[in-house]
């Protein structure tokens, strides 16, 4: 079935590095791709989504490509702040009958000052 | 425009009692899905509705765990008889026209 990989936190940076989260997928068909953020305590927030090969999505700073040929979707944030810190889920919507969501494991990202 | 909105925020259950948790979706989506997510692991989807009807309930338990969208007033999650292995957060998504979930701020389980 489809499935999501995303590698695995906590990831800790200094502010204003450079952020890559990375995310594969396995799917079917042709899915849509999403990151969400949490931050504690709180619900999943969109951050940003891509729904066809080659689309970027971009929100606040953060970025990720549709990349069809190598099944990948990672994250990338030019320069990280402290309020950055949350767990970020790379997700696919299978675009069936439900459109249900499939998330990877998360990945914690700690930003120190 | 209200978000999702989810209650209780936090529940706390003795083993062997019934929990109930309420979802209701942002103003004018009729598609609720309902995800757990256990410690330290990722959201795993549970259960598709609309209003009236379940859609798809492959991610739900088997046993002691129900859902309904009503017509009028919220979705319900039931969980009866909770063990402490059902303890988690509980997150609804409401679905907009197009394909994109908002998720709610989560009804966080404790069975002691």
């Amino acid at each position: 079935g489809d499935s999501v990989t995303q590698m695995e936190g906590p990831v800790t940076l200094s502010e204003e590095a450079f952020l890559t989260i990375n995310c594969t997928y396995t799917a079917t068909g042709y899915p849509s791709l999403f990151w969400y953020v949490q931050y504690p305590g709180e619900g999943l927030q969109l951050l940003l989504k891509a729904t066809k090969a080659d689309d970027k999505g971009s929100n606040k700073g953060f970025e990720a490509t549709y990349r069809k040929e190598t099944t990948s979707f990672h994250l990338e944030k030019g320069s990280v702040q402290v309020s950055d810190s949350a767990v970020y889920f790379c997700a696919l919507s299978d675009r069936g009958a439900t459109n249900k969501l499939i998330f990877g494991t998360g990945t914690l990202l700690a930003v120190q000052p | 425009n209200a978000g999702v909105m989810q209650n209780p925020r936090h529940l706390v259950r003795r083993r062997g009692q019934e929990a109930r948790l309420r979802c209701s979706p942002m103003k004018g989506h009729s598609h609720v899905y309902w995800y757990r997510q256990l410690p330290e692991e990722g959201l795993k989807f549970m259960v598709y509705l609309q209003k009236e009807n379940i859609i798809d309930e492959s991610g739900m338990p088997k046993e002691r765990f129900s859902a309904e969208f009503p017509k009028e007033g919220p979705s319900i999650l039931r969980i009866q008889q909770v063990v402490r292995g059902d303890s988690a957060a509980y997150f609804c998504a409401s679905l907009d026209r197009g394909e994109t979930q908002y998720f709610g701020p989560g009804t966080r389980l404790l069975v002691l």
